[in-house]
């Protein structure tokens, strides 16, 4: 399977606990970018990554949210302190370099759940 | 405020008929769209997409139409097929200074093809 892998599938965790999330993309995309998605909406925009440089946030990316891509390869979101309104799918999707726009590929998410 | 909205969160139809999703969008920087189809517990697959500089963009059973004076874009599937049942994502592209074509997407529409 070369598409794009995320881990883990499913987290659950307390309240105030940090959280790492890994994403695979297919190899070769240069182009990465994690996404949100809660329940009746549609993903929303966190941040983007041109080979290891992180080059856009959303506001959405509050200070308690950290992305790095080192290499230029896979990429982690930490949430650190985690509070109940950061329930979501985690999505990354990733798209090679091109000329325009090229269409993005999503991995199947990592859902969290705070209790 | 939403740019990208999809006012139909279902739609049914039978099968071997035609299925017409309707999206609408606001922000004018928008340039390239696209349509994803999202089965459960799955991440959003890319299905077709149209550059603001066409109005028309066909793939097999797929076909999605713009109109730019109206802000409008439709994803027309035909003949509709049972497998063709899950939510589909309206998705629209700005390119941002940063070089990121981040995606904007609608709350979606939830297809069911009866049998």
């Amino acid at each position: 399977d070369t598409g794009v892998s995320q881990d883990p599938r499913h987290k659950i965790t307390k309240r105030g606990q940090n959280v790492t999330f890994r994403c695979d993309p297919i190899s070769e995309h240069n182009r990465l970018y994690w996404y949100r998605q809660t329940l009746g909406q549609g993903p929303e925009f966190l941040t983007y990554f041109q080979n290891e440089a992180q080059l856009e946030k959303s506001r959405l990316l509050s200070d308690r949210f950290s992305a790095e891509r080192p290499k230029g390869s896979f990429s982690t979101l930490e949430i650190q302190r985690t509070e109940q309104g950061d329930s979501a799918m985690y999505l990354c999707a990733s798209s090679p370099f091109g000329e325009g726009v090229q269409p993005q590929h999503f991995g199947d998410g990592t859902r969290l759940s705070i209790l | 405020d939403q740019q990208v909205k999809q006012n139909s969160p279902s739609l049914s139809v039978q099968e071997g008929r035609i299925s017409i999703l309707n999206c609408d969008y606001t922000n004018s920087m928008f340039d390239y769209f696209l349509w994803y189809k999202k089965y459960p517990a799955e991440g959003p697959t890319f299905l077709i997409s149209i550059s603001s500089i066409k109005d028309k963009n066909e793939d097999g059973r797929f076909t999605v139409f713009l109109n730019k004076s109206a802000k409008h874009l439709s994803l027309h599937i035909v003949p509709s097929q049972p497998g063709d049942s899950a939510v589909y994502f309206c998705a629209a592209s700005a390119h941002s200074g940063a070089g990121s074509y981040q995606l904007t997407f609608g709350k979606g529409t939830k297809l069911s093809v009866i049998p």
